[in-house]
């Protein structure tokens, strides 16, 4: 069965700082999603990553991929308020499988 | 926004009733998906129809049941409501039958009394 697991599940960060969210399964997926969720609010595409070495990036996130070891990082770099959300990963199968979010905190 | 929509936004229910949640996919989506978020178990993908059919079940109670209409839209039917269904239920929608590039809907937070 897969599995989808995310660390930290928590993450206090001050303004500025630098900082990588961690995203590893279990089984050859497809492809992998990272996701914003903001609370009570619904979920938000960050970035999607098809293949081995893929990398993208969008303002300070940075996303990459390293299917030979079934792993997965969100960067986040100089950290700002508006990044304090929820992020979650997500592989597919034949269905989608979340992980379990991290909480980001961004602290003036 | 997705262009995904769900109804109601909220609802409070008492255990033991049955409720409907609503979606509709955005234009041109085939593919229809319902997920649960709760705070113990995390987001969970339930159920997927595509294009009226159901093609993919994840951890979904017997209790819980969905359907996929001609015009696309889709419903969740809860029963026998309990205490631990209170969630968000969330829809997201798909182009096609593979489960890619999801748009996900406000979401119906679900209370049960």
């Amino acid at each position: 069965e897969l599995k989808v697991e995310q660390n930290p599940l928590f993450l206090s960060m001050q303004e500025g700082k630098n900082y990588t969210i961690y995203c590893n399964y279990s089984t050859t997926s497809d492809r992998l999603y990272w996701y914003r969720q903001d609370p009570g609010k619904s979920l938000e595409s960050l970035f999607v990553l098809l293949s081995n070495g893929a990398v993208k990036q969008e303002g300070r996130l940075m996303a990459s991929l390293d299917t030979k070891a079934r792993l997965s990082t969100l960067h986040i770099t100089a950290a700002v308020h508006d990044l304090s959300a929820t992020y979650f990963c997500a592989v597919v199968l034949n269905d989608m499988r979340f992980g379990a979010g991290t909480r980001l905190t961004v602290k003036p | 926004d997705s262009g995904v929509t769900q109804t109601p936004k909220h609802l409070i229910t008492a255990t033991g009733q049955r409720v409907t949640l609503r979606c509709s996919p955005r234009s041109g989506d085939l593919s229809v998906y319902w997920y649960q978020q709760s705070l113990d178990q995390g987001l969970q993908f339930l159920i997927q129809y595509y294009n009226g059919e159901e093609r993919a079940k994840g951890n979904i109670l017997e209790r819980f049941s969905a359907q996929q209409f001609p015009d696309l839209h889709s419903e969740l039917n809860l029963s026998s409501l309990e205490l631990g269904d209170s969630a968000l239920y969330f829809c997201a929608s798909s182009v096609g039958v593979a489960p890619y590039e999801q748009y996900f809907g406000p979401g119906t937070r679900l209370t049960v009394t």
